[in-house]
């Protein structure tokens, strides 16, 4: 089946700093890919995805970047705020019927004001 | 528009009882997930239904059973509750089944086995 990795497990950066957190993915197949930020109490919550097909996406302070040849995919956020920390977790996804999603074991991000 | 809401929130059980778990979705999403989180194991997938029917399982044991009725609210059963059965289980929503649509997280039920 699919195995994620995802680095580092705690990013600890100043305001204002970038943080970049990489995951890695074994199944080929996989092809939909998103980022969520979990709160404490909360229940994650999708910030930005990617699929196959696509190199890069942006939204605003948050980027992810996605190389299906090396099968590793980043999130990049600028500018980073206090209230960016927060655990995240990035996933991969097949498609089709069976599209059992895997998850990365997570980063607590910790933005120091 | 309300977001996926889950009950109980909190929920304490002794090794060996059984338990069940509801979830009512976003109104007219269709598919229903199940995930259970723990510190050791992370965020793993238990199983999806769509239109009242199990669409994909992930691998944990029988005593993890689920149901989904025909206004989309899923419900999860545990039986014979372990103590490793302690986690916090969440449930999300999408429009439809498969690999193309995102999906909406509830705030989770927080499952202590004594």
């Amino acid at each position: 089946g699919e195995n994620v990795e995802q680095h580092p497990s705690t990013l600890s950066v100043q305001e204002g700093d970038s943080a970049v957190i990489k995951c890695t993915y074994s199944d080929s197949a996989s092809n939909y890919f998103p980022w969520y930020k979990q709160e404490l109490g909360k229940g994650p919550q999708l910030i930005i995805d990617i699929r196959s097909n696509v190199g890069e996406k942006k939204d605003q302070r948050i980027a992810v970047t996605l190389n299906k040849t090396a099968k590793h995919f980043s999130l990049h956020i600028t500018e980073t705020q206090p209230e960016d920390s927060a655990v995240y977790f990035c996933a991969a996804r097949g498609a089709g019927g069976s599209y059992i999603p895997t998850f990365g074991r997570g980063t607590s991000l910790i933005v120091h004001p | 528009k309300a977001g996926v809401t889950q009950t109980p929130r909190y929920l304490i059980k002794t090794r060996g009882q059984q338990v069940t778990l509801s979830c009512s979705p976003i109104s007219g999403h269709r598919s229903v997930s199940w995930y259970q989180q723990t510190p050791g194991q992370g965020l793993q997938f238990l199983f999806e239904y769509f239109s009242e029917t199990q669409r994909n399982k992930g691998n944990f044991p029988g005593r993890f059973s689920g149901r989904q009725f025909s206004n989309s609210r899923s419900e999860m059963n545990v039986s014979t509750l372990e103590l490793g059965d302690s986690a916090l289980y969440l449930c999300a929503s999408s429009w439809t089944s498969g690999a193309r649509d995102e999906q909406f997280f509830g705030p989770g039920t927080r499952l202590t086995v004594l």
